[in-house]
């Protein structure tokens, strides 16, 4: 199974909002991104786990929180959006034995609209 | 911040044609990785290369990698119509997180 789920697919919010992205991936992989993109934009990394430890953090706003309960699972936790976040959200896994990084397998991502 | 710039931004072709897509990075690099988005959606790797690499294929797909000059080239031959996407490299520097360029936009005409 090489195949990265994301879900909801489409999520439209509030800016006094509480909602969760949620990405599963089982292929095994111990490596977890969230990237955010914009239209016509290339992806921007978020967030790193690495055997479910945050490893990177790329100055992302705390209205974000990510979290990784399991091996297999990421959520994103979104609070008090604005609308410039509305974008696409990219969860991606790859394999994670050492420094150098690996083909990362992508899901489809979650379309967010911040109203 | 980007790593990468791409060129050229948008390229469109007729099918059977060769697409050529370029890719310059600032930094050191110990691997060098193109992906491909369709519209909207994931996207879908396509090769790595390594730094101690100059030349890639895989099936219809050739990358190259010039370290001193920090670029790399990916050619995709007897383009076809499925072949429309947005083509991105993406950078290892070694902090175990991909940096991506800007990315082409290819149109294969029918």
């Amino acid at each position: 199974d090489t195949e990265v789920t994301q879900t909801p697919k489409h999520l439209v919010m509030g800016m006094t909002n509480k909602k969760s992205l949620k990405c599963e991936q089982h292929m095994g992989h111990r490596a977890m991104y969230w990237y955010k993109q914009k239209a016509k934009k290339p992806p921007e990394l978020m967030f790193v786990y690495s055997y479910e430890k945050l490893s990177i953090n790329e100055s992302v706003p705390s209205r974000f929180s990510p979290e990784c309960p399991n091996s297999s699972l990421l959520n994103l936790h979104l609070h008090a959006l604005q609308p410039e976040d509305s974008a696409l959200y990219l969860c991606a896994s790859s394999q994670d034995r050492g420094g150098n990084s690996y083909e990362q397998y992508f899901g489809p991502g979650t379309r967010l609209t911040v109203t | 911040s980007q790593q990468g710039e791409e060129d050229p931004q948008a390229l469109s072709i007729q099918e059977g044609e060769n697409a050529t897509m370029n890719c310059s990075y600032k930094t050191s690099i110990n691997n060098l990785q193109w992906y491909r988005q369709n519209s909207g959606r994931g996207l879908v790797h396509l090769i790595l290369i390594r730094s101690n690499e100059r030349e890639k294929h895989s099936g219809r797909l050739r990358v190259t990698l010039d370290t001193s000059k920090k670029s790399s080239s990916l050619l995709i031959t007897a383009s076809r119509a499925a072949d429309t996407a947005s083509y991105f490299c993406a950078t290892d520097t070694g902090r175990r997180a991909l940096t991506f360029g800007s990315g082409t936009r290819l149109q294969v005409q029918p």
